[in-house]
């Protein structure tokens, strides 16, 4: 069972429709980040999350925690074609010093056709 | 500033074989991280190095081995390579205390 589940695992649309991506999970969370992945390259951050219900915005990028910080969501205005990628949700291993170490869900992957 | 430089890009071993990917940061970070990633599965922690000196399994260490040279360096090691461990690995360091982690450009390895 994946700590993190993330949904849908593959997302084909036209360019300037709009998106949401979801990160679910029984557990609840300190913080919450989400990296974009193009391809041939490493992830990077986007954003982090660290307050239940908290909205951070990253241009055409809406980024939500839920209340309860079991899950969160993505939410990506007008796309374009150079949003296409693998996007991924990450939270810190568990205990209680966990140095740094992530948990990735299984990402989705975003193509948005011109 | 490289960042995370990883070496090879790509390679292709034989069953039985070994080899050890290469990785480096010149950010002065603290901790280092392998991770592998395959298709469906997103990236799982290998091994990591929370500071010069240490080293410790992470969620999928069987068959691998690492080394932390220095603060700049940290390897991982196959000794005897099989076809599951065909996957793409990613090196990351990050800052001791902060959040963010910077991944370096991958390792494509493919075990015949």
């Amino acid at each position: 069972t994946q700590l993190l589940e993330q949904s849908p695992q593959f997302l084909s649309i036209q360019e300037g429709e709009n998106l949401t991506v979801y990160c679910n999970s029984s557990s609840v969370f300190s913080s919450l980040q989400w990296y974009r992945q193009e391809p041939g390259e490493g992830p990077v951050l986007l954003v982090t999350v660290v307050t239940g219900g908290e909205v951070k915005k990253l241009k055409r990028l809406t980024f939500q925690f839920g209340d309860a910080r079991k899950d969160s969501s993505l939410h990506i205005t007008a796309a374009q074609p150079g949003d296409t990628g693998l996007y991924l949700c990450a939270v810190r291993g568990g205990g209680g010093t966990s140095y740094g170490k992530l948990t990735f869900g299984q990402g989705t992957i975003l193509t948005v056709h011109p | 500033n490289a960042g995370v430089t990883q070496t090879p890009k790509f390679q292709v071993l034989k069953t039985g074989q070994s080899m050890t990917l290469q990785c480096a940061q010149d950010m002065n970070h603290n901790s280092m991280y392998w991770y592998r990633q395959d298709p469906g599965m997103g990236l799982r922690l290998i091994y990591y190095s929370a500071s010069e000196g240490t080293t410790d399994k992470g969620e999928v260490p069987n068959g691998y081995n690492v080394s932390r040279l220095n603060k700049r360096e940290f390897s991982l090691r196959l000794e005897s390579a099989a076809p599951s461990q065909t996957s793409v690995y990613f090196c990351a360091s990050r800052f001791g205390g902060l959040e963010t982690q910077y991944f370096g450009p991958g390792t494509r390895l493919l075990v015949l």
